[in-house]
């Protein structure tokens, strides 16, 4: 079952703070993170393996709560390269693929 | 060096044509993986094999077959092509299944367009 990003899509100015929620409706093994600019493919952010983790990747970081099924991204100052489409993929623990979320659009203008 | 690459980046075709999609990457991982994305974004996985067995083998036409004939490599031929099959088609790879270890890389994908 697909998991559930939002928002769908947001726009900021250059400086501002966003945060991209991912909820599952499965028990929780990890999170990976991805970004996939306009016309290119999606490329490896982050991936959190334990409960409550929280894990860092310049100005992004993440986090994961395995009890609410649900992770979190979160983007401080951001920057005119962070636009794109973020990706959640949830695992299971018997999970033998990445189910992706529909993908969250940001857009950062200056 | 490109870590997974495939070719050919772009294809157009006619309905009801056969054509192949190739994929190679040069990470030494040992799963790899199509996915289908579509004009609203959606990433879907497709197949995916590890060490050249097939694990994962969604609903998908059986008109899609893919082969790996090594763990370096994973193909994808399409038979009798139809207007809704026009998407990116992305390969990638990840040590491990499913990706445990570390992340996806994906390669460029192929931009099918069906006409």
């Amino acid at each position: 079952q697909q998991p559930v990003q939002s928002p769908q899509a947001v726009i900021l100015r250059e400086g501002e703070d966003a945060v991209i929620n991912c909820s599952s409706s499965k028990a929780l093994y990890s999170v990976h993170w991805y970004r996939q600019k306009h016309g290119e493919a999606p490329v490896f952010l982050m991936i959190l393996l334990k409960g409550g983790e929280q894990k860092g990747h310049e100005k992004i970081s993440a986090s994961f709560n395995e009890k609410k099924q649900q992770s979190s991204l979160y983007l401080t100052a951001s920057q005119l390269s962070y636009s794109g489409t973020y990706f959640c993929g949830p695992l299971d623990q018997g999970a033998q693929k990445l189910v992706f979320g529909q993908g969250t659009r940001l857009t950062i203008n200056p | 060096d490109t870590a997974v690459s495939q070719t050919p980046k772009y294809l157009v075709t006619q309905m009801g044509n056969d054509k192949s999609i190739k994929c190679e990457q040069n990470l030494g991982h040992d799963t790899m993986y199509w996915y289908k994305q579509d004009s609203k974004k959606f990433l879907k996985i497709m197949f995916s094999y590890n060490n050249k067995e097939l694990i994962i083998n969604e609903t998908v036409p059986n008109r899609f077959s893919p082969k790996s004939p090594d763990k370096a490599h994973l193909n994808l031929h399409i038979n009798s092509l139809e207007l809704g099959d026009s998407a990116v088609y992305f390969c990638a790879s990840s040590q491990g299944r499913p990706g445990i270890l570390g992340g996806y890389t994906f390669g460029s994908g192929t931009r099918l367009t069906v006409v």
